[in-house]
């Protein structure tokens, strides 16, 4: 069975630093990877899918991850915070060849202060 | 172009109780998932419907169950509700297209509270 490990629960960053969160991934093939983000009381909205092409996406909002095969990484990283990226954050594996489900980290919850 | 809609926003039932949840998909889509998120945990896989069919189902008891109809909506059916399965239940529509990766866009979400 596939999984990912956010392997943390709560990041902090100031107002135009940089944000990194991280994931680890756990595939027996190429894996289809997914970062979604859930502001407070709303449903997910997807930042961006990595599905075996390039290896650095570029998603919304500025945000952009790199997947690493060698290290197992999938880590979103964006240039400079901004009080809306408040949030959750669930790095995601698809897992099946036919029907697919999607299987989530336990996320990771960024706050920013100004 | 409207995205996934889900209703009720919220709910409070007791337990014992039955309780049903609805999803319209994306336009366009024809697949449909369901989700629950316990609070302070990542969402888990319930089932996935399409052409009107259980397609997937995940480590879920017979009590939760489901149906898509012709025009690609769907329901959640949760019968002998427990105080355990109070969470954010979402949907997430799809559209399937073989040898591609889907991308799963999902709905608001349903709250609902069991007392």
């Amino acid at each position: 069975a596939q999984s990912v490990t956010q392997l943390d629960s709560h990041v902090s960053v100031s107002e135009g630093t940089p944000v990194l969160l991280r994931c680890n991934y756990s595939s027996s093939y190429s894996p289809s990877l997914f970062w979604y983000v859930q502001h407070p009381n709303k449903g997910l909205q997807l930042l961006l899918k990595y599905t075996s092409a390039a290896t650095l996406v570029k998603g919304i909002n500025g945000f952009e991850a790199e997947f690493k095969k060698s290290e197992t990484s999938f880590h979103l990283t964006k240039p400079s915070a901004h009080m809306s990226d408040a949030a959750e954050y669930f790095c995601v594996v698809s897992e099946g060849t036919g029907f697919q489900k999607l299987v989530f980290g336990t996320g990771t919850r960024l706050l920013v202060s100004p | 172009d409207a995205g996934v809609t889900q209703s009720p926003t919220h709910l409070i039932k007791t337990r014992g109780q039955q309780v049903t949840l609805r999803c319209s998909p994306k336009s366009g889509h024809d697949t449909v998932s369901w989700y629950q998120q316990a609070l302070g945990q990542g969402p888990q896989f319930i089932f996935q419907y399409y052409e009107e069919e259980e397609r997937q189902r995940g480590n879920f008891p017979d009590r939760f169950s489901g149906h898509q109809f012709p025009n690609y909506s769907s329901e959640l059916n949760v019968n002998a509700l427990l105080l355990g399965d109070s969470a954010l239940y979402l949907c997430a529509s799809s559209w399937r297209e073989t040898g591609t990766q889907e991308t799963q866009y999902f709905g608001p979400g349903t709250r609902l509270l069991v007392l």
